[in-house]
């Protein structure tokens, strides 16, 4: 049963600090990894897909990689802003014609100006 | 294009009661998923529709059912509602199967 996990589950920063978030799945056996942002109360905004065959993406500031074979994602967030917080939840996709995704709990994120 | 619009945003109901939730996808998507995400959790796959059939299931029992309409919108209906059921119910369309999922708002359920 695959299984994902997050840690850590709430990190505060100081604006300007450049961070990394991660995720871990148990079983390396997924189509592709996707990174989100929630904001309080709200749904989820896409930040970054990778598919299973690659190692990472770029948007921006952000950077996500991918190692398959260990089962672990990290999202990297470079110059971080106030408006950064929130809270960023990792899901696998689990076949290609399979819409069931296996989010973790998620990682709460506060930048302090 | 409008994006993916979820009724109503909130909704408080008793236990045991009936509830529908509404559903409408991103044009041009032929395929809805629905997932539950109960307070300080990740959200949890409930089922998905593709061109109106159901196509995958959740660990959730048969109280929670749906439909998929011929313009692709959708419902959700949960019945004889317990209090677990409190939670913010997130839907999310796609073009087609595995492909990107562009998710909505969310209707925020308590269930008193």
């Amino acid at each position: 049963k695959q299984e994902v996990t997050q840690i850590p589950a709430a990190l505060s920063v100081p604006e300007g600090e450049n961070l990394v978030l991660n995720c871990s799945f148990t079983d390396s056996a997924i189509y592709n990894l996707q990174w989100f942002r929630q904001d309080p109360g709200k749904g989820l905004t896409s930040l970054l897909l990778i598919q299973s065959s690659q190692r990472e993406q770029t948007s921006g500031r952000l950077n996500a990689s991918l190692d398959k074979s260990s089962g672990r994602s990290t999202l990297y967030i470079a110059a971080s802003q106030p408006g950064d917080s929130a809270t960023y939840l990792c899901a696998v996709r689990l076949g290609v014609g399979n819409n069931d995704m296996r989010f973790g709990a998620g990682t709460r994120l506060t930048v302090k100006p | 294009e409008t994006g993916v619009t979820q009724s109503p945003t909130h909704l408080i109901k008793t236990r045991g009661q009936q509830v529908t939730l509404r559903c409408s996808s991103q044009s041009g998507h032929n395929t809805v998923s629905w997932y539950q995400q109960a307070l300080g959790q990740g959200p949890q796959f409930i089922f998905q529709y593709y061109r109106e059939e159901e196509n995958g299931r959740g660990n959730f029992p048969p109280r929670f059912s749906g439909l998929q309409f011929p313009n692709y919108s959708s419902e959700l209906n949960v019945n004889a509602l317990e209090l677990d059921d409190s939670a913010l119910y997130l839907c999310a369309s796609s073009l087609g199967l595995g492909d990107t999922q562009y998710f909505g708002p969310g209707t925020r359920l308590t269930v008193l």
